[in-house]
């Protein structure tokens, strides 16, 4: 079953604006990940945040994590063209933190 | 290797027999996964494999699907009898120690079952 849902499911903005995207999930982590994926291969590790960490910053993003909410953001400020991909949250779950993916948000900036 | 391996890219194969999708983690991971992803959809877990633990076999999805790791090095997964709702890309990853810690995907073989 899914541990990390993403919201929205698609979301189309002009470039140099920003993008915000949310994942919810189920049960508790010790820390939650988002990965980008272009074109329908490999992803890409973006960032880790620990549950013990609020916000984190690499670059242009932003991550936010929220536990008592389940839920966590990932802002990208300043879009740009070739941030059009895929991006997907990721969760250690079970007895074994084995990596679970959500759907996925896909990310259209427009030039 | 520099990075997650995978093989083939791409493999056509038609329906009823059996494929074999290879991975190459990166030197040292002790964990690797493997995802399946249908055109347009998430990653679905398909199993886990930690250093000397028993893999987690929990997400294939039928007993046609099987996979093998050797130690700590290449992975394979075998489909028998394929069905044509077998086709997506499939997708490995390693990461250094499993346990939630970051993954290295490999590019993906895209099987095309006909």
């Amino acid at each position: 079953s899914q541990q990390g849902e993403e919201d929205p499911q698609a979301l189309s903005i002009q470039e140099g604006e920003n993008a915000t995207m949310n994942c919810s999930y189920k049960t508790s982590i010790n820390n939650l990940q988002w990965y980008r994926q272009n074109s329908g291969r490999g992803l890409v590790h973006l960032i880790l945040i620990r549950s013990n960490e609020r916000e984190k910053h690499s670059g242009r993003l932003r991550v936010t994590l929220d536990t008592s909410k389940k839920s966590s953001s990932l802002l990208i400020t300043a879009s740009r063209a070739a941030d059009t991909a895929s991006y997907f949250c990721a969760t250690p779950t079970g007895a074994n933190s084995k990596l679970t993916f959500g759907k996925g948000i896909t990310l259209s900036v427009r030039p | 290797g520099a990075g997650v391996s995978q093989s083939p890219s791409n493999k056509v194969t038609e329906k009823g027999k059996d494929v074999e999708l290879r991975c190459d983690p990166i030197s040292g991971h002790t964990a690797l996964y493997w995802y399946r992803q249908r055109l347009g959809q998430g990653l679905e877990f398909l199993i886990y494999f930690q250093g000397n633990s028993a893999p987690d076999k929990s997400g294939l999805p039928s007993d046609r699907f099987s996979a093998e790791r050797t130690g700590e090095s290449v992975s394979t997964l075998t489909i028998q009898r394929t069905q044509q709702e077998d086709s997506a890309v499939y997708l490995c990853a390693s990461s250094l120690a499993g346990m939630g810690t970051e993954a290295f995907f490999g590019q993906g073989t895209r099987l095309t079952v006909v």
